[in-house]
């Protein structure tokens, strides 16, 4: 298994406070990606990353901002949460165009 | 632009019973294919791939052919077990930017 760990793996906050995931990985791979899974959607990009302080955006990036200063970690940051950004979040990484490999997954509930 | 489109479920199958999940794609180029599955509170774990035309995926009992004529990559098994049960995810990256689709999944489930 690749070694990618995500903290935390579980938080409940409340409208308008800033929460920030982290994603760890272990393989120095390049590219780092914050998906968000909700049901009926499947997974949906929010940001990217091809390189240290080289980030972009995805389809659903509104709301959310990312920041890699080391090649291993990679944080989302929700400015101000809403009930709407309440969803699973998963970071990947991969090195080529070959694979992702998926970390085990965030839970945030925004009450 | 780049898309993937995957039958909707959920599925529900017997043991033993043969499974198709179909997944049609758009791109541009020459796209690398998978499917990954995910199994209840886990994270998504890459189940097969392929990269070019003709490529069959294969791990697990599980098939993939990559068909550039029809664009399509539907994943096949000839018997399901129950822990089969999870959700499938198709996908799809074009090469350009590294970027990857993926369909809505699907949901199976394997009763005995």
């Amino acid at each position: 298994d690749a070694g990618i760990t995500q903290s935390p793996r579980h938080k409940v906050t409340e409208t308008g406070t800033p929460v920030t995931l982290r994603c760890h990985q272990t393989e120095n791979h390049r590219y780092m990606y914050w998906y968000r899974q909700d049901p009926g959607h499947g997974l949906r990009l929010i940001h990217y990353s091809y390189g240290v302080k080289d980030t972009d955006k995805g389809e659903v990036s509104d709301g959310y901002s990312v920041s890699r200063s080391k090649t291993e970690d990679f944080l989302l940051t929700l400015e101000s949460a809403t009930s709407s950004q309440t969803s699973v979040y998963f970071c990947a990484i991969s090195e080529s165009s070959e694979t992702q490999y998926f970390g085990p997954g965030t839970r945030l509930l925004v009450l | 632009g780049d898309s993937v489109t995957q039958m909707e479920g959920p599925v529900t199958l017997s043991e033993e019973a043969f499974l198709t999940i179909n997944c049609t794609y758009t791109a541009t180029g020459y796209p690398s294919l998978f499917w990954y599955v995910q199994y209840p509170g886990e994270g998504l774990q890459l189940l097969l791939k392929a990269t070019k035309a003709d490529d069959k995926g294969s791990n697990k009992g599980f098939e993939a052919t990559y068909r550039k004529e029809t664009t399509s990559f539907h994943l096949e098994k000839g018997s399901v077990q129950v822990s089969d049960s999870a959700v499938y995810f198709c996908a799809l990256t074009a090469n350009t930017g590294n970027q990857f689709y993926f369909g809505t999944g699907t949901s199976l489930t394997v009763i005995p």
